[in-house]
């Protein structure tokens, strides 16, 4: 079945550790994002990347990273940087711009 | 860039009645408006989308309207049902990436 998979559902990690959450599509897409996801906040835009070897920073990257060197795959690093980590995230991939976003399950990440 | 405001942020109706949700964005070089439906726990998923050179869309209960001139567009659900409970998130493609509206609750009360 094609899609985007994201691991792990759920995730737990003490307060000053880095972590890295996953995500991985089938669809051949060009295109992937992450996004972030607090109640009464909707989804706003953390990295986003539009080819292999390129992302860009969306409207709230600070305290995060990402890497683009499979065309499948777009990890999103957490770092300790970041001062709320607790939050839903939410991966998405599209053929390019202009076009339907397919979402993965998301992964609910629980700093403490 | 582009900014989307969506409303209201929650919305209760009775089961068999319709509901409307609106959008309003900013970027005039927008044309790509999807609605995505997220249930608990999930990845939102698109319902219904509409692009800029057309007025209107249908697809049975759900259609969206989209005003250029205004800029804005809204999602209308007919003969709502228990299991169109859920959030939806409208959005609008500004410059290479889409911005999405804050989110409607709608509860379907049977």
């Amino acid at each position: 079945d094609g899609g985007i998979t994201q691991s792990p559902k759920y995730l737990f990690r003490k307060e000053g550790q880095n972590v890295t959450l996953s995500c991985e599509q089938n669809l051949n897409h060009d295109a992937m994002y992450w996004y972030r996801q607090d109640p009464g906040q909707g989804l706003r835009l953390i990295y986003y990347s539009q080819i292999v070897n390129d992302f860009q920073k969306g409207d709230i990257a600070e305290g995060y990273s990402v890497s683009r060197e499979k065309k499948e795959s777009f990890p999103l690093t957490v770092t300790s940087a970041q001062k709320n980590p607790t939050a839903f995230y939410l991966c998405a991939s599209s053929p390019g711009l202009n076009t339907e976003a397919f979402f993965g399950q998301g992964t609910r990440l629980t700093v403490v | 860039g582009e900014n989307v405001e969506q409303h209201p942020s929650t919305l209760s109706v009775q089961e068999g009645d319709s509901a409307v949700i609106k959008c309003t964005y900013s970027d005039s070089a927008s044309n790509y408006f999807p609605w995505y439906k997220q249930e608990l726990g999930k990845g939102p998923q698109l319902i219904i989308d509409i692009r800029s050179n057309v007025g209107e869309k249908k697809d049975q209960r759900i259609a969206v309207t989209l005003n250029k001139t205004a800029k804005h567009f809204s999602l209308h659900i007919t003969e709502t049902q228990p299991e169109d409970s859920a959030v939806y998130f409208c959005a609008a493609w500004g410059y290479q990436k889409v911005t999405f509206g804050i989110g409607t609750k709608l509860q379907v009360i049977p």
